[in-house]
């Protein structure tokens, strides 16, 4: 499995835009690239997969580039209530593969 | 439409103890997999479940067991419990076959060990 690397922590003011980007260089041809969103006390949600280039839903945005070796999880506007931690994950589909989870990028939205 | 629900919410065990922890998957899943959460870091996987029988395992001593019902529901059994146990325990359900690597999550049992 692909190992990804991403920013401990960051901050951030309401309704900024948010990048957070995951390195992954040794991702493989089947991999896909998915994120996760994590609350306190709560498990951790699916925000978006993807496998090139952009995808979009009504929560984020996924920027992939062409090498695929790294990725962008964007967050328009944010809110208090996007304050959690976010997971990049790499590996191959189906949906009961297991998850393998870094310590994750833990985003702090200000007021 | 209910999602993944796990029972009890917290609890706290003695060192050397036994704990069963339960997770009914989102209706229409057919697989649960178990997952560690330690405060600070992100899950890690247990093992996974799916037609009653274990069909992956992560990296944990035999001392973690697990059990699937007909009913798709699950059972995690830790034996000898030690200090390092303590943490959040999520359960995860998926339909096998989906062709996506979305797992839907419980809120998780937060365990205690004393």
């Amino acid at each position: 499995l692909a190992k990804t690397t991403q920013p401990i922590s960051m901050d951030s003011y309401e309704g900024q835009e948010v990048n957070i980007t995951c390195s992954h260089n040794n991702i493989a041809t089947n991999d896909y690239i998915t994120w996760y969103q994590q609350f306190p006390s709560q498990g951790p949600r699916f925000i978006i997969q993807g496998y090139k280039t952009k995808v979009t839903n009504e929560v984020a945005s996924l920027f992939i580039p062409a090498d695929r070796k790294s990725s962008t999880l964007s967050l328009p506007r944010v809110s208090l209530s996007d304050t959690a931690v976010y997971y990049c994950l790499v590996g191959d589909s189906p949906g009961n593969t297991p998850l393998v989870f870094g310590k994750g990028t833990r985003l702090s939205v200000i007021a | 439409d209910a999602g993944v629900t796990q029972s009890p919410t917290h609890l706290i065990k003695t060192r050397g103890q036994q704990v069963t922890l339960r997770c009914s998957p989102k209706s229409g899943h057919d697989t649960v997999s178990w997952y560690q959460q330690a405060l600070g870091q992100g899950p890690q996987f247990i093992f996974q479940y799916y037609e009653e029988e274990e069909r992956q395992r992560g990296n944990f001593p035999d001392r973690f067991s697990g059990h699937q019902f007909p009913n798709y529901s699950s059972e995690l059994n830790v034996n000898a419990l030690l200090l390092g146990d303590s943490a959040l325990y999520l359960c995860a359900s998926s339909l096998t076959g989906q062709p996506t690597y979305e797992q839907y999550f419980g809120p998780g049992t937060r365990l205690t060990v004393t």
